[in-house]
């Protein structure tokens, strides 16, 4: 069975700066691919960053970074100045071998920005 | 690309009332289209995994007979909630995906339904 746990339900930080959201994951399949998802108010699913578990280096797109630790088995999402906008709730999500590209999700965290 | 669309974005029915929901890929073909249930701040729960062509997979404790999954073709997946209830008032979110191409699930905007 797959697990995805994300511990921190809200968090603030100021516009401009950087923030990172925790994401641990536990798996036995060998192969996996993990990924963030913004959700603002309007409920929509926004897919943010895809990091593949064979995957040398860290994924960017933009200013999301994914700090990707196997052997912690963490992946957290790290945004770099934040802006106004990037309030939302984030989910991280996991998606296993052989589960028919079903994804796990975590519970989420809220992500206020702030002046 | 990649845009998943969702009708219609809000619904509201009366008890006993059976409701629609289509989901589209608008432009590329989606092999695999899920089903998700969220409540007000909880995470996405997935209800079904529809397969264009065959019958859908429903998770443990989904009703198939209440939850009707019909993936007609690759753009298009309708999910039908039988008999609405007010226990059924939720929002509903799609994603599709293309496994020959990628791993990523792109999701609908989501349909708001609350049954009366």
């Amino acid at each position: 069975a797959q697990k995805i746990t994300q511990t921190q339900p809200g968090m603030f930080v100021q516009e401009k700066e950087a923030v990172t959201l925790d994401c641990t994951y536990d798996t036995s399949d060998p192969s996996y691919g993990l990924f963030w998802y913004k959700q603002p108010s309007s409920g929509e699913m926004i897919f943010l960053i895809y990091q593949g578990s064979y995957d040398q280096q860290n994924a960017t797109e933009g200013r999301y970074s994914l700090n990707f630790q196997k052997a912690r088995k963490s992946a957290n999402l790290v945004i770099s100045a934040s802006q106004l906008g990037d309030s939302a709730m984030y989910f991280c999500a996991m998606r296993g071998t052989g589960t028919a590209s079903k994804l796990t999700f975590g519970t989420g965290t809220r992500l206020q920005v702030t002046l | 690309g990649a845009v998943v669309s969702q009708h219609p974005s809000w619904v509201i029915c009366k008890s006993g009332t059976s409701v629609k929901i289509e989901c589209r890929s608008l432009d590329f073909q989606a092999t695999t289209m899920f089903w998700y249930r969220q409540f007000p701040k909880q995470s996405l729960m997935l209800m079904a995994t529809s397969n264009e062509g065959s019958k859908a997979t429903y998770e443990q404790g989904v009703e198939k007979d209440k939850f009707l999954i019909n993936h007609a073709s690759l753009t298009l997946s309708t999910l039908t909630v039988t008999s609405a209830h007010p226990e059924d008032s939720s929002f509903y979110i799609c994603s599709a995906g293309n496994n020959r191409v990628s791993d990523t699930q792109y999701f609908g905007p989501g349909t708001r339904l609350t049954v009366l």
